[in-house]
């Protein structure tokens, strides 16, 4: 069971390059969240998934795009990479809703992300 | 809004010394309560949660936790801190009430434990 699981751990783009970070979690889990965390600002969410094929925005979601083709994947995209989004980023997932609950959410071990 | 408060964004302890980390809530309700710990290089894991079962929430590495409805605290407490408690600590918010799907996060406080 290897719970929450981030690809890649690092990476550095240029400003202006795309890339994917893909989140896969073995627990079956219904509800799926990609977070950012940058020093002094703690833990912002930038979109999340409440089953497969459903996505919805956060609190920052622009320059990113997700999807939810598969239950246990989420995919977060970065179509045009700016240095403002230079940061580490965290997927998580819970077996329900974490608003208005008790279901804990697992978190993946991030990948640490620098735009050029 | 739900919102919720971490006072003290650094916090520094000698060792053996105690712990205490402070998260206060805005909701009229009481909402349900975690705290997260981040250490270095890792992702973050649940350190405990209140369901509204009872006050004082008893978590992993010996953290506790009460609630105090009057106050709208939710601190979390250790009796004698060790090197290995260095880390970041985020305490959430789980509102009870609405249709929110999410967490509602505080900015989190990082521990230093001095030898």
């Amino acid at each position: 069971n290897a719970g929450v699981t981030q690809t890649p751990k690092f990476r550095v783009l240029k400003t202006g390059q795309s890339m994917t970070l893909l989140c896969a979690q073995d627990m079956n889990h219904e509800y799926m969240y990609w977070y950012r965390q940058d020093p002094g600002m703690g833990l912002r969410l930038i979109h999340y998934s409440v089953g497969e094929g459903t996505t919805a925005k956060g609190e920052v979601p622009d320059g990113y795009n997700v999807s939810r083709l598969k239950k246990q994947n989420f995919l977060l995209g970065l179509e045009s990479a700016a240095p403002s989004q230079t940061s580490v980023y965290f997927c998580a997932s819970s077996y329900g809703a974490s608003g208005g609950s008790t279901d804990t959410q697992y978190f993946g071990p991030g990948t640490r992300l620098t735009v050029l | 809004a739900q919102s919720v408060t971490q006072l003290g964004s650094h916090v520094s302890v000698s060792e053996g010394a105690l712990v205490l980390l402070r998260c206060n809530y805005s909701s009229s309700v009481p909402p349900y309560l975690f705290w997260y710990v981040q250490y270095p290089n890792q992702g973050l894991q649940l350190l405990l949660k209140y369901t509204s079962a009872a006050t004082l929430v008893k978590g992993i590495n010996g953290f506790e936790a009460e609630f105090k409805k009057s106050e709208t605290s939710f601190h979390l407490t250790k009796p004698s801190a060790h090197m290995s408690d260095a880390a970041e600590y985020f305490c959430a918010v789980s509102d009870k009430a609405g249709n929110n799907r999410k967490l509602i996060w505080g900015l989190g406080t990082s521990l230093a434990v001095n030898p």
